[in-house]
């Protein structure tokens, strides 16, 4: 069964910090990979995608994200972060099968931004 | 256009009994799939409908049922409700690749 891990639980920077937040899978087959974002009192959105093609993809508000299939990493960046960008921060996975096939999310990194 | 709806937007049950919620998907799209969020956790797939039938199901007990109407619209129902299906419910929609999910039904089970 396929499985996702994200390593940091919460993580606190400051403004103007950069950040990178971790995303492992355990999977040997061909996967979609995607990066979602809760705010306080918001539902999920997307943040960013990878199907196939450039292994570094950019999404909404300045993220990023790198596919290192080697790896089986998609680790979520962004060069300097903001407030707002406080939120909890999900990796999800699944198979690349042409049809909408279960998500298995991580379980989340909660990201502080101080002032 | 208007997005993946979800109704109630909360509820408080007591353990034993039944709870309906319920979930409109994103306007032309018809596979709709049902998530439990538990505090602290991400998302873990319950199961998911096409065409009015269940596709795909997780690892959840058959007290968790659901239901798809010909509108698209679904149901996720749940029997004999346990302290531990407190959770937030997500309700998700899936279309140009991506499924896009709704604002949740938090149940507390007491």
């Amino acid at each position: 069964a396929q499985s996702v891990s994200q390593h940091n639980h919460h993580v606190i920077l400051s403004e103007a910090a950069s950040l990178e937040l971790g995303c492992n899978y355990s999977y040997g087959g061909t996967v979609n990979l995607f990066w979602y974002v809760q705010y306080p009192g918001q539902h999920l959105q997307l943040l960013l995608k990878y199907f196939s093609g450039d292994p570094l993809v950019k999404g909404i508000k300045g993220f990023e994200a790198e596919f290192i299939k080697s790896k089986f990493s998609f680790n979520l960046r962004k060069p300097s972060v903001q407030w707002s960008d406080t939120a909890e921060y999900f990796c999800a996975v699944n198979l690349n099968t042409g049809t909408a096939s279960k998500l298995t999310f991580g379980t989340g990194t909660r990201l502080q931004v101080t002032l | 256009d208007a997005g993946v709806t979800q109704s109630p937007t909360h509820l408080i049950k007591t353990r034993g009994q039944q709870v309906t919620l319920r979930c409109s998907p994103k306007s032309g799209h018809d596979t709709v799939s049902w998530y439990q969020q538990a505090l602290g956790q991400g998302p873990q797939f319950i199961f998911q409908y096409y065409e009015e039938e269940e596709r795909q199901r997780g690892n959840f007990p058959d007290r968790f049922s659901g239901h798809q109407f010909p509108n698209y619209s679904s149901e996720l129902n749940v029997n004999a409700l346990l302290l531990g299906d407190s959770a937030l419910y997500l309700c998700a929609s899936y279309g140009g690749g991506e499924q896009y999910f709704g604002p949740g039904t938090r149940l507390t089970v007491t």
